[in-house]
């Protein structure tokens, strides 16, 4: 079954430190892999899309990485900011899902910038 | 400015009730797909829409019904709701690039079934 397996599930860092997401995919073969950013309460925020061959995408402070031979993604965040708290989700849409958008969630990090 | 709305944001009713959650995007989006959200589970697809009078079901769509008459409106049906169906629910567009293109989420609906 295919499975997005993100890890931690919540984690609590001061602002200004840096952090590292992890997502663990069992989709194969998959078209792309995106993050996300939802706001309690509110609906998830694209933050970058990989394709399959891409391994490195930007946005400001977020790096997302991907690595196809072991089936990982990592989201980085630099010099977090209170803003930055929220859950971050991992999604991968597979290769071969009928001709539309299937995406496959993950559950999500929680994460909480302090002061 | 681009978005994806949904009516209404909160709603509580009892168990039987017909209910209809509106969702409407003005990008001229081919794609809209239903959503539920649970506490430990990842977003999960109810239905999904192609184009006008183009639908089919995503991976929980018991209990659901949906219609796409017009491409800027996409519908979410609750004919008889039950209790298990209390959920925070979001719509969603996107273009037909669909590979790489950026899904739009809309603010949610979070429905309580009594």
């Amino acid at each position: 079954k295919n499975q997005v397996e993100q890890s931690p599930q919540s984690l609590i860092i001061l602002e200004g430190k840096n952090c590292t997401l992890q997502c663990n995919y069992t989709v194969s073969p998959f078209s792309n892999l995106r993050w996300y950013k939802q706001d309690t309460g509110r609906g998830p925020v694209s933050l970058t899309i990989m394709t399959f061959s891409e391994n490195t995408k930007s946005n400001g402070r977020y790096t997302a990485t991907l690595d196809a031979d072991t089936k990982q993604s990592s989201l980085h965040i630099t010099a977090s900011q209170l803003s930055d708290s929220a859950s971050y989700i991992c999604v991968v849409s597979p290769m071969f899902s009928g001709g539309y958008n299937k995406l496959i969630f993950g559950a999500g990090t929680r994460l909480a910038v302090h002061p | 400015e681009a978005q994806v709305t949904q009516n209404p944001r909160y709603l509580i009713t009892v168990t039987g009730k017909k209910l209809t959650v509106t969702c409407s995007q003005n990008m001229n989006h081919e794609y809209m797909s239903w959503y539920r959200q649970d506490p430990g589970l990842g977003l999960r697809q109810i239905y999904y829409s192609m184009n006008v009078e183009v639908t089919d079901k995503g991976d929980v769509p018991e209990g659901y019904k949906v219609s796409r008459k017009e491409k800027r409106n996409f519908p979410l049906i609750l004919e008889s709701p039950s209790p298990n169906q209390t959920s925070l629910y979001f719509c969603a567009s996107s273009g037909d690039r669909w590979s790489t293109d950026t899904q739009y989420f809309g603010p949610g609906t979070r429905l309580t079934v009594l």
